[in-house]
């Protein structure tokens, strides 16, 4: 079982729809969650941290579920340029460096 | 500006010529580190380093070396290229107290 897990879909919508992206993770010692964002071909950069309340960032909310062990992502009034790639991020054990597993990545198409 | 460079961004080579992908970052971090990324398997991580002379292996080492002579630098050296190798190359640096990792803009390499 890979240690961070995301539905790879494609997963194509219409402009202005909501669309929610869920990523399950093994380790329950797990400490610290992130979404990242990649464009097709171009480096990964850090979209939110997702805290245990769940935070809101404009059109995106973040939530953690310890107790099963997921987080989500969602995006409301979803635009064109919310198309991309969206990686969920785990840090594992404070003190090791070996931390941030990275899962495999949702790609989003947002049509007009 | 906040940077990470890494050079080149595309490689064409032969199996068995060694390569050497530089990775510099301006942000006085201390940490740094070198993912390579395939289809289906995400982000996984190679080496990294926690700070100058202080390197250690990541998920797949095996093939790669590393080196942390001054703190700007993170060279990443293919001594045998091989066709497996084929991939698209990160570099990614933070500092203690954050956990967002900035990225360069990627490797692309071809093993022929």
């Amino acid at each position: 079982r890979k240690e961070v897990e995301q539905d790879p879909g494609p997963f194509n919508v219409p402009e202005g729809a909501t669309v929610a992206f869920n990523c399950t993770y093994s380790n329950s010692a797990s400490q610290s969650f992130f979404w990242y964002r990649q464009d097709c071909r171009k480096e990964p950069k850090l979209l939110m941290s997702v805290y245990s309340s769940g935070n809101e960032d404009g059109r995106f909310t973040a939530q953690l579920n310890r107790a099963s062990q997921y987080i989500s992502l969602l995006i409301r009034d979803s635009k064109l340029s919310d198309s991309a790639t969206y990686l969920c991020v785990v840090r594992g054990f404070s003190g090791s460096a070996r931390q941030l597993t990275f899962g495999s990545g949702t790609q989003l198409t947002v049509l007009p | 500006e906040a940077q990470v460079t890494q050079n080149p961004r595309y490689l064409i080579t032969v199996t068995g010529k060694k390569l050497t992908v530089t990775c510099s970052q301006n942000m006085n971090h201390e940490y740094m580190s070198w993912y390579r990324q395939d289809p289906g398997l995400g982000l996984r991580q190679i080496y990294y380093s926690m700070n100058v002379e202080v390197t250690d292996k990541g998920d797949v080492p095996e093939g790669y070396k590393v080196s942390r002579k001054e703190k700007r630098n993170f060279p990443l050296i293919l001594e045998s290229p091989s066709p497996n190798q084929t991939s698209l190359y990160f570099c990614a640096t933070y500092g203690t107290g954050s956990y967002e990792q900035y990225f360069g803009p990627g490797t692309r390499l071809t093993v022929t």
